[in-house]
């Protein structure tokens, strides 16, 4: 079964500082990842997805986010925060196949961008 | 294109009542998911349904039913609610063949009281 492991419930960075949101997956084969967004009481929103098309994975609202397979990595960052940014931010794992459209997410980590 | 929409927005339910959540897709979409969010247990999938067929389903009681109609347009259901069903109930609504990506709706604020 495939799991996600995002380090670090809390992240806090100044404005203009780089972003970087840490997300580990497990799968027995590389499945697509996807990166969300949710601001309080919203729903989520896609910031980005991979889907083996290519590795460095450019998003929405600058962030971007690298597949690394010998790592079983796919980080999040932003080179420079913003204070809209601050929201919480959930990796996101589903199966080629077999597994429909189910979603397994992390646990989430809140970004907090300070002036 | 609308996105996708989900009915009521809060909900406030006394212990052993039951409470139904309505979801409408984006037009097209024939697949409905279904999340609970709760800050403990987080984001967890209930079940998914495709063509009016459930296509998967979490690990959640029978308490948890959901359905799909013909115009993709998706209900959940959930009985003899308990304190602890209270949540964010987010619908998310994808495209079929191939790779798709979720789209979510507003979500639904379900307070058991």
């Amino acid at each position: 079964a495939q799991s996600v492991t995002q380090l670090g419930s809390h992240v806090s960075v100044s404005e203009g500082a780089l972003v970087l949101l840490r997300c580990n997956y497990s799968s027995s084969v590389p499945p697509y990842l996807f990166w969300y967004v949710q601001y309080p009481n919203q729903g989520l929103q896609l910031l980005l997805k991979y889907t083996s098309a290519a590795t460095l994975v450019k998003g929405i609202n600058g962030f971007e986010a690298e597949f690394k397979k010998s790592e079983t990595s796919f980080h999040l960052t932003k080179p420079s925060a913003h204070m809209s940014d601050a929201a919480e931010y959930f990796c996101a794992v589903r199966l080629l196949t077999g597994g429909g459209n189910k979603l397994t997410f992390g646990t989430g980590t809140q970004l907090k961008v300070e002036l | 294109k609308a996105g996708v929409t989900q009915t009521p927005r809060y909900l406030i339910k006394t212990r052993g009542q039951q409470v139904t959540l309505s979801c409408s897709p984006i037009s097209g979409h024939r697949s409905v998911s279904w999340y609970q969010q709760t800050p403990g247990q987080g984001l967890q999938f209930l079940f998914e349904y495709f063509s009016e067929t459930q296509r998967n389903k979490g690990n959640f009681p029978g308490r948890f039913s959901g359905r799909q109609f013909s115009n993709s347009r998706s209900e959940m259901n959930v009985s003899t609610l308990e304190l602890g069903d209270s949540a964010l109930y987010l619908c998310a609504s994808s495209n079929t063949g191939g790779f798709t990506e979720a789209f979510f709706g507003q979500g639904t604020r379900l307070t058991v009281v």
